[in-house]
């Protein structure tokens, strides 16, 4: 069974910075690449970034709003996604899920969800 | 930068009866490889995202035979022939063909009558 577990979610300060991870099971991690996907309370959703494979360079691409102040990194030896949040800004409070596309054929969908983690940027 | 409208943003439709939700891009959805990446992701009260439709028209494994889609080029259409009580939530279309970005419509909520 597929499961994406987030953790590290919380309530930090403007400017601030937080660490969010998210453990990977039941498939093989080192082949996916692995996007993080946010929701601002009573909002959509909204594609935070993503990291490839290291077969396919272990590169990064990034929403504009987050650019510069958010890293995704990897490890593939525990099969954690992480997503390093520095400078938060109020308006990055939201429920983060880790995701990705796991199932053979269903390229360019996001088959395979996390629970999320709330992270709350406030004084 | 690609814009996803969504309508209605909100659907109130009887059990039992079909519903029908809209997805239009601002840009051709259709791949330099042919393929149109389109999907459809049901969200329901406090639960994570799920998918429902890959590729315009392909249901994901698990998802009944009443969730349809349909569509080519900038209009698609997520089509619910009998609606059930466990279908209230919010729907997403999301665009993956102009990457590296994905974009998600505003989302339509679905409600019983």
């Amino acid at each position: 069974e597929v499961q994406l577990v987030e953790s590290g979610g919380g309530l930090v300060k403007p400017g601030g910075s937080l660490r969010l991870s998210c453990a990977a099971s039941g498939f093989t991690f080192s082949d996916a690449w692995m996007n993080w996907v946010r929701q601002a309370p009573g909002k959509g959703l909204e594609w935070v970034g993503r990291i490839r494979n290291e077969v396919d360079g272990g590169t990064t691409d990034y929403a504009a709003p987050v650019k510069g102040r958010f890293t995704i990194s990897r490890d593939d030896s525990k099969n954690t996604l992480y997503l390093q949040m520095n400078s938060l800004k109020t308006e990055d409070t939201a429920v983060y899920y880790c995701t990705t596309r796991i199932e053979m054929g269903t390229d360019g969908a996001l088959d395979s969800w996390g629970q999320g983690t709330m992270v709350t940027v406030s004084s | 930068d690609i814009v996803m409208t969504q309508t209605p943003l909100s659907s109130p439709v009887t059990l039992g009866q079909p519903a029908s939700i809209s997805c239009r891009s601002s840009q051709s959805l259709v791949h330099s490889d042919g393929n149109t990446y389109l999907s459809w992701l049901q969200q329901r009260p406090g639960q994570p995202p799920r998918l429902l439709i890959y590729k315009i028209s392909n249901r994901f494994s698990g998802v009944p035979d009443r969730f349809s889609g349909s569509g080519a080029g900038t209009d698609f259409t997520l089509k619910i022939s009998r609606v059930e009580a466990e279908d209230v939530g919010v729907y997403y279309c999301m665009q993956a063909t102009h990457f590296p970005s994905y974009t998600f419509g505003q989302g339509t909520k679905l409600e019983i009558k």
